[in-house]
């Protein structure tokens, strides 16, 4: 079974804040994706990466960066948190015939 | 205008009711289609791919309409455990595009 993890479900920061959120699969993905969920907006994609550090720009980078040092692991990075990255935080991997596996999600609010 | 778009809902049905839920897509470009379904506070779970020709799994049919460019999700005799949000995927080149899901509530 595909197993994708992040490193937390729930997070609480301060505005202004550094924020790191981190992913892993274990079943050597070479695409992996960051999506937030916002309710009436539904799943959109901040960045995605199809190899050791590849990254692209997905349809909402502003405020975000990541980091894939390594095949396993895709890190999502808040520079300087602001209340209006309070959201869900889905990370996601794929196999070569387009099925996409998600973490359990993080849900981050931002104060 | 948006890649994908979905009747949000919300769908509640008595058991046992069939119910269909059409996905439109904008680029008819896009390559693979599938439905996803979200549980509560969950993520979301691949449901079944959609091909051309339409596929089956049990009491679940997916159908691709490329002319027209949407896609259909029909569930026959619902059950308590159907309800769920769905959400409708679209593929073109590297990315994902997901609909804002169709919720769904089965009664008793």
């Amino acid at each position: 079974d595909v197993k994708v993890t992040q490193s937390s479900r729930y997070l609480v920061k301060r505005t202004g804040e550094k924020v790191f959120l981190e992913c892993v699969q274990d079943m050597d993905h070479e695409n992996m994706f960051w999506y937030r969920q916002d309710p009436g907006l539904g799943l959109r994609l901040i960045y995605f990466s199809y190899d050791v550090k590849m990254k692209e720009k997905g349809d909402i980078p502003e405020g975000y960066s990541v980091s894939r040092e390594k095949k396993e692991r895709f890190s999502l990075i808040l520079e300087s948190a602001s209340t209006n990255q309070t959201s869900m935080y889905l990370c996601a991997s794929i196999t070569g015939g387009d099925t996409q596996y998600f973490g359990p999600g993080t849900r981050l609010t931002v104060l | 205008r948006k890649e994908v778009e979905q009747d949000p809902g919300p769908f509640n049905v008595p058991e046992g009711a069939t119910v269909a839920f059409n996905c439109t897509y904008s680029n008819s470009a896009s390559q693979s289609f599938f439905w996803y379904r979200q549980d509560c506070r969950k993520e979301p779970k691949l449901l079944m791919s959609v091909y051309s020709s339409g596929n089956e799994d049990g009491r679940f049919t997916a159908q691709l309409n490329r002319a027209s460019q949407y896609i259909s999700l029909l569930i026959r005799d619902s059950k308590l455990s159907d309800s769920a949000t769905y959400l409708c995927v679209v593929n073109l080149g590297n990315q994902f595009y997901f609909g804002t899901g169709t919720s769904l509530t089965v009664i008793p």
